[in-house]
């Protein structure tokens, strides 16, 4: 079975840039998850999605950062304008919570630096 | 919302020795717990979990226990192996918040040859 793809690895850009990722997760999972995991932190959930819904959002700095899932299949993270603490990995996860599973698979990240 | 302590933050051992990782959750709703692996420059795997109506799980080298009551749970790996080595995260969730898992700040784990 094919993993969580996310692309790119490693982006870096200038504050006040924008930036976006993207995410496709397990085939047949309907739930996905978008993390920023700052380095020595665990991962913290910035936006949860069941199909193409939105089921939580109230960690995500709507000021700044947006996601769609359309289709209910591949994902999209986007930052802008950037700030120096966005500076983070942004791990995608897919679950089948749906199916009782809550085990999540993850995508290996995107690392962001921002300066 | 849910809160998970994870400690200790950093853990070495030597290896053929055992290691214990102890975290504990706040919400009593939460029911599932699973533990992952994260190696660097890769994200986090799912090594094992356990659910609220299990005490004790057990997959080989690794195994998890649950104490509802107290709110707390760990994993413990036996006859640890430098491949051992890797950030292990705890976490917690409920099918009351949709699934979604809160999770502690890991542990780095260095086994020594």
């Amino acid at each position: 079975e094919a993993g969580v793809a996310q692309s790119p690895r490693y982006k870096i850009i200038e504050k006040r840039q924008s930036v976006a990722f993207w995410c496709n997760p397990i085939s047949g999972h309907a739930t996905l998850y978008w993390y920023q995991q700052i380095l020595g932190q665990g991962p913290k959930l910035l936006i949860q999605f069941q199909n193409n819904g939105v089921v939580d959002d109230s960690q995500l700095p709507k000021d700044r950062f947006s996601a769609e899932r359309l289709k209910g299949v591949d994902s999209t993270l986007k930052i802008q304008p950037a700030k120096l603490e966005d500076s983070a990995v942004y791990l995608c996860a897919s679950s089948s919570v749906d199916r009782g599973d809550y085990g999540y698979t993850f995508g290996s990240g995107t690392r962001l630096t921002v300066v | 919302g849910e809160n998970v302590e994870q400690h200790p933050s950093t853990l070495s051992v030597q290896e053929g020795d055992s290691a214990v990782i102890k975290c504990t959750y706040s919400d009593s709703a939460s029911n599932y717990f699973p533990w992952y692996k994260q190696e660097l420059g890769k994200g986090p795997q799912l090594i094992i979990d356990i659910r609220s109506n299990v005490g004790e799980k057990k997959d080989q080298r690794i195994a998890v226990t649950l104490n509802k009551t107290a709110k707390h749970f760990s994993l413990h790996i036996t006859e640890t192996q430098p491949e051992d080595s890797a950030v292990y995260f705890c976490a917690a969730s409920s099918n009351t918040n949709a699934g979604k898992s809160t999770f502690g700040d890991g542990t780095t784990l260095t086994v020594k040859p």
